[in-house]
């Protein structure tokens, strides 16, 4: 089955920096990659997606991107703020088969 | 509602009893999965439900979890003889037949005493 693997556990950033979170995938045939915000006592909600026809999806501060060759994809935060603090998950998944997550990154924004 | 929706939000429980939770998925979904969260943790795989197919019961922690889904809608997630151990946020998440967003319930917080 598949296997995501997700770094860092934690990253902090000062308000206005960048923050890059890395996963990497082990099933070549993964063709969906979304990212899940998840903010304190709420459920995940996915924050952008990608599929596998496209290296790289914007929406306005964020992007991710997306490596077929390497099984890697990322998730970019620009000009960071502080509700941004939150913990986030990456995902894969083929068809319909079932997600699976990454253990996720608590990110904090220091103001 | 037009989210999935999750009851109770709250419950607390006696070690050994047993506990329902409930999900209501969005209409017409068709994949509905089970996670558990306990605090400050990742995201734990229970059971994936998808259409009329045999369900992936593949992270049900102990033959003391079990997950129905009825008429392809509701779904109920039962934990037998409450152990401390399994106090945690119990999330919900369906999606849609062909695609593979999925949203996620506000969860059930669990509480075993």
């Amino acid at each position: 089955g598949e296997n995501v693997e997700q770094h860092p556990s934690t990253l902090s950033v000062q308000e206005g920096d960048s923050a890059v979170i890395k996963c990497t995938y082990s099933d070549s045939a993964s063709n969906y990659f979304p990212w899940y915000k998840q903010e304190l006592g709420k459920g995940p909600q996915l924050i952008i997606d990608i599929r596998s026809n496209v290296g790289e999806k914007k929406d306005q501060r964020i992007a991710v991107t997306l490596n077929k060759t390497a099984k890697h994809f990322s998730l970019h935060i620009t000009e960071t703020q502080p509700e941004d603090s939150a913990v986030y998950f990456c995902a894969a998944s083929f068809g319909n088969e079932k997600l699976t997550f990454g253990t996720g990154t608590r990110l904090t924004i220091i103001p | 509602g037009a989210g999935v929706s999750q009851s109770p939000s709250n419950k607390v429980t006696e070690k050994g009893k047993d506990v329902e939770l409930r999900c209501d998925p969005i209409s017409g979904h068709t994949a509905l999965y089970w996670y558990r969260q306990s605090l400050g943790q990742g995201l734990e795989f229970l059971i994936y439900f998808q259409g009329n197919s045999a369900p992936d019961k593949s992270g049900l922690p102990s033959d003391r979890f079990s997950a129905e889904r009825t008429g392809g809608s509701v779904s109920t997630l039962t934990i037998q003889r409450t152990q401390q151990e399994d106090s945690a946020v119990y999330l919900c998440a369906s999606g849609a037949l062909g695609g593979n967003t999925i949203y996620f319930g506000e969860g059930s917080w669990l509480t075993v005493v």
